[in-house]
C-alpha cells in the first residue's frame, strides 16, 4: 500500500527566508501525481503545487517550488522568500488509481510558523 | 476548479444523535470523497461517494455509522449516527481526480462537529 510520510511535524522560518519542507513517499506505481496543500488556520485547504510523476522536471509556482526526487520516492516543497501569510499547516499528498478509482493519501503534515 | 459549499459549517450536537451533511458542487463530478480530520491530525478517508450506488468505504468506516448519499453528481451528504464524543472532527468533502483534469482535490470549508 502507498504511504506518505512527512518527518518534520513542525517547521520555523524567518520572514523573507527559505524553508524547505520533506515529503517521502512509497509506492510501486510508475505513474502518479504528488501534491502539496496549505491548511491556513481554521480555513480552508487549498493547493500549493502539484507534480506529475512523468514530468522529470520540478514543478514551480511562484515562490513555491518542488524537488521531485522519483528514484529516492522524495518529493520536497521549498518556500522562497517566506512570508507571514505562509504560516499554515502543510500536507503531501498522493494519488494512486486503484480499483477503478483514484485515492488520494496524505502525510501528517507539517506545521510552518514564520517569524517577523 | 470546483467551488464546495458544505453545511452546516459548524455545530455542536448532543451524544446519541445524528447530523448529516450537505455537499454542493458548482459543476458536475465524478469523484466525491469524504474525509476526516480530527484536532491536529491529518486527513483520514472515510468514504468515496459513488453516484447512483453504495458507497464505497475505507477501512475502520462502516456504512451503519456513516451513511452517505449521492443522488446526482453535484451534490452529496454524509450523516455522522449516534454520535460520541470520539466523532468531533472537521469533516470534509472532497471533489476532483477528473481523468484527463489536473488531478488535484478541491475541498470544502468543513463542517467541524463538537459533541458532547
Amino acid at each position: 500500500a502507498q504511504t506518505v510520510t512527512q518527518s518534520q511535524p513542525e517547521m520555523s522560518v524567518q520572514e523573507a527566508e527559505t524553508v524547505t519542507l520533506s515529503c517521502t513517499y512509497d509506492t510501486s506505481e510508475s505513474d502518479y501525481y504528488l501534491f502539496w496543500y496549505k491548511q491556513p488556520p481554521s480555513r480552508q485547504m487549498i493547493l500549493v503545487i502539484r507534480q506529475e510523476a512523468y514530468k522529470q522536471q520540478n514543478a514551480t509556482e511562484n515562490r513555491f517550488s518542488v524537488n521531485f526526487q522519483k528514484a529516492a520516492k522524495s518529493f520536497s516543497l521549498k518556500i522562497s522568500d517566506s512570508q507571514l501569510g505562509d504560516a499554515a499547516m502543510y500536507f503531501c499528498a498522493y494519488r494512486t488509481r486503484t480499483s477503478g478509482t483514484y485515492k488520494y493519501i496524505f502525510g501528517t503534515g507539517t506545521r510552518l510558523k514564520v517569524l517577523a | 476548479s470546483a467551488v464546495i459549499s458544505q453545511k452546516p459549517s459548524r455545530d455542536i450536537c448532543q451524544r446519541g444523535t445524528s447530523l448529516t451533511i450537505q455537499c454542493q458542487v458548482d459543476s458536475q463530478v465524478t469523484m466525491m470523497f469524504w474525509y476526516r480530520q480530527q484536532p491536529g491530525q491529518s486527513l483520514t478517508l472515510i468514504a468515496t461517494a459513488n453516484q447512483g450506488s453504495e458507497a464505497t468505504y475505507e477501512s475502520g468506516f462502516v456504512i451503519d455509522k456513516f451513511p452517505i448519499s449521492r443522488p446526482n453528481l453535484t451534490f452529496s451528504t454524509l450523516t455522522v449516527s449516534n454520535m460520541s464524543p470520539e466523532d468531533s472532527s472537521i469533516y470534509l468533502c472532497s471533489v476532483g481526480g477528473q481523468w484527463g483534469g489536473t488531478g488535484e482535490l478541491f475541498f470544502g470549508e468543513g463542517s467541524r462537529l463538537t459533541v458532547l
